[in-house]
């Protein structure tokens, strides 16, 4: 069964960077999108990015760029999103999410909460 | 980039009432799709391509639309079906709708 386990939380402090990551097994990682999508506390989603980790493709959106850096590792199915120049703002929970080509998001992992605090 | 604007905000139902959440995008969209979260856990897949069922989604939730008009409908509230829905389209950003709180009158 498709599986997407994300790493655990983090405390940071402001201006440092991050780097979350999220292991995926029972299906082919490097033949779909793999997407990221944040959620402060008691907010809705926000779209950040995508990764196709067949040729490391990505697309952002625009709100993001220069804050989120998206990687992914064949060799062992594992995305990456790093955050950069962290304030309060980013303090959410992340998640990784698998999409299709109709762009519908059909796994998504456990979420990773974020804290960033002096 | 297309907006999402679903409605009500926050909605309660008394148990064995229908139930219809809208979602109206800013351009129109070939697909949409709905989510659900339940406090502290992940979002599910709940509706996708407009009205096919996630696996496991009871058959009383349906979803429909087409253009920039969608809508998800629960014919007859159970219990279990409090909750917050969201809509999604992807039409480069993916964006989401801003949520539906469901509650039990």
């Amino acid at each position: 069964q498709v599986q997407l386990q994300q790493s655990g939380p983090e405390l940071v402090k402001p201006g440092a960077s991050v780097k979350i990551s999220c292991k995926a097994s029972g299906y082919a990682f490097s033949s779909s999108w793999m997407n990221w999508v944040k959620q402060r506390p008691g907010q809705g989603l926000e779209w950040i990015g995508r990764i196709y980790p067949g040729d490391g493709d990505t697309n952002y959106n625009g709100k993001f760029k220069g804050k989120a850096t998206l990687t992914a590792d064949k060799s062992s199915s594992t995305a990456y999103m790093q955050l950069s120049s962290l304030t309060s703002v980013d303090s959410a929970v992340y998640f990784c999410a698998r999409s299709t080509g109709t762009g519908t998001i059909d796994y998504w992992g456990q979420g990773t909460t974020l804290t960033v605090s002096s | 980039e297309i907006v999402l604007t679903q409605s009500p905000a926050i909605t309660a139902a008394s148990l064995g009432q229908k139930v219809t959440i809208t979602c109206s995008a800013s351009s129109s969209v070939s697909y949409m799709h709905w989510y659900q979260q339940k406090s502290g856990t992940s979002p599910k897949p709940w509706i996708y391509e407009i009205s096919k069922l996630a696996s496991g989604v009871p058959a009383r939730f349906s979803g429909s639309g087409s253009g920039t008009s969608y809508s998800l409908t629960i014919s007859s509230m159970e219990a279990e079906d409090a909750a917050i829905y969201y809509c999604q389209q992807w039409n480069y950003p993916l964006t989401f709708g801003s949520g539906t709180k469901l509650e039990i009158k």
